[in-house]
């Protein structure tokens, strides 16, 4: 079955500009995460969607925001983009919480 | 707070030889355990999960890994590395969400 798609793969954007990236979780999965990697800090949790409702959130300003539909598919958003966003966002996607997530390739954003 | 700690932040071994990564966690009751591989530019690949039962878990790849609740650690093992286990190695614990250990990565020598 298809794994979890991250789209765009790569992202340049400039300063002060706001982004979106699209992840679509396997087939049946309900619960979508989203993570920040970068070399400084790793893998950093953003938040997590079930069922269309944000169940938990990282430590992350507001200008971080996402959503997730009613075919689970998620999307997060980035306002006002800084230099310090450059990153892999990787989604993941699980049958339920707490079973383990399957990870996307992730979406290579890089602010210029 | 909780944590989750890998000592090594990188580590070099012949191929053919064992393999231990070391993972430790502070939480205050046991969370589900994982640890997952990261190649180069890319997401993450789960090797293997505890949640209960036997604390010797078996994965993908020829890994395994030891859950030991006296020494909060859930070190992972292979008897013998491939060229092709080069690449990063995460631990992480999940209770409401997953979090990371900051990563080991493993060079793997001919």
């Amino acid at each position: 079955k298809a794994g979890v798609t991250q789209t765009p793969r790569y992202l340049i954007k400039t300063r002060g500009q706001q982004v979106t990236l699209s992840c679509s979780p396997i087939s049946g999965h309900r619960s979508v995460s989203w993570y920040q990697q970068t070399p400084g800090q790793g893998l950093q949790f953003l938040f997590e969607y079930f069922s269309e409702t944000q169940r938990n959130k990282g430590n992350f300003p507001g200008r971080f925001s996402g959503r997730q539909f009613s075919n689970s598919r998620s999307e997060m958003n980035v306002s006002t983009l800084e230099l310090g966003d450059s990153a892999l966002y990787l989604c993941a996607s699980s049958f339920r919480t707490l079973y383990g997530y399957t990870f996307g390739s992730g979406t290579r954003l890089t602010v210029v | 707070a909780q944590s989750v700690t890998q000592p090594d932040i990188h580590i070099t071994v012949s191929e053919g030889a064992s393999l231990e990564l070391r993972c430790n966690y502070s939480y205050g009751a046991t969370p589900y355990l994982f640890w997952y591989v990261q190649s180069p530019g890319q997401g993450l690949q789960l090797l293997l999960k505890y949640f209960s039962g036997d604390t010797l878990v078996q994965g993908i790849k020829g890994f395994e890994a030891e859950f030991k609740r006296s020494q909060s650690s859930f070190n992972l093992r292979k008897p013998s590395v491939h060229w092709s286990d080069a690449a990063e190695y995460f631990c992480a614990a999940d209770s409401d969400k997953l979090i990371f250990g900051t990563g080991t990565r493993l060079q793997v020598f001919p």
